[in-house]
């Protein structure tokens, strides 16, 4: 069964620093989706970056990106330019192509961001 | 134009109390799920349902049932009601082959 790991419960950064969640999953397939979502106080979930295994190219979207590591089973997210609303629960996600749909999620890290 | 939208986005109740939470997508998704995120903030899925088969976390009592009246409607029915079931609900919806989980606003019960 595939599991995923966030080693890291808390993490602080001061503004407008850059950040680095660390994720790694276990797994035997070789295709798979990738994802972090965020969680800010006010509990919406919300989808921040997604990989897909087969792309060699890790994924961008404005001050996020992962360094996705195929062979290491590693999937981190960095933020750039850090910034109060960042302040969130980070959760990394792995999705199987052959699931029942389901995410299967780590246990998430609080990330703190000081003025 | 919510994407995915859940009612009430608080609920208070008594033990043994029977309730309802309502989640609806305008999406166009054919998948939508629960969640059930506890006060550590793990998040455990209940239920995923698309227009061909429900699947059902067996961990989840069967006090817990989700309906769906159709392809934009799921909502979670709570019979019973534990103290234990204190906890914030999610609803997702997703298009097969796309992926991405999208998610409701959560749902905060408390049961006292």
């Amino acid at each position: 069964a595939q599991t995923v790991t966030q080693s890291q419960p808390e993490m602080s950064v001061q503004e407008a620093e850059t950040v680095t969640l660390s994720c790694t999953y276990d797994t035997s397939e070789s295709d798979y989706y990738l994802f972090w979502y965020k969680q800010p106080p006010s509990r919406q979930m919300i989808l921040v970056i997604r990989q897909e295994a087969y792309k060699q190219q890790n994924a961008t979207e404005n001050r996020f990106s992962v360094n996705f590591q195929k062979a290491a089973k590693s999937f981190s997210l960095k933020i750039s330019d850090s910034q109060l609303g960042d302040a969130a629960m980070y959760f990394c996600a792995y999705r199987s192509l052959n699931s029942n749909y389901q995410l299967i999620w780590g246990a998430g890290t609080k990330l703190i961001i000081k003025p | 134009d919510t994407a995915v939208s859940q009612t009430p986005k608080y609920l208070v109740t008594q033990m043994g109390n029977d309730k309802s939470i309502k989640c609806e997508q305008n999406l166009g998704h054919d998948t939508m799920y629960w969640y059930k995120q506890d006060s550590k903030k793990f998040l455990k899925i209940m239920f995923s349902y698309n227009n061909k088969e429900l699947i059902i976390n067996e961990t989840v009592p069967n006090r817990f049932s989700p309906k769906s009246p159709d392809k934009a409607h799921l909502n979670l029915h709570i019979n019973s009601l534990e103290l234990g079931d204190s906890a914030v609900y999610f609803c997702a919806s997703s298009q097969e082959g796309v992926r991405t989980q999208y998610f409701g606003p959560g749902t905060r019960l408390t049961v006292l």
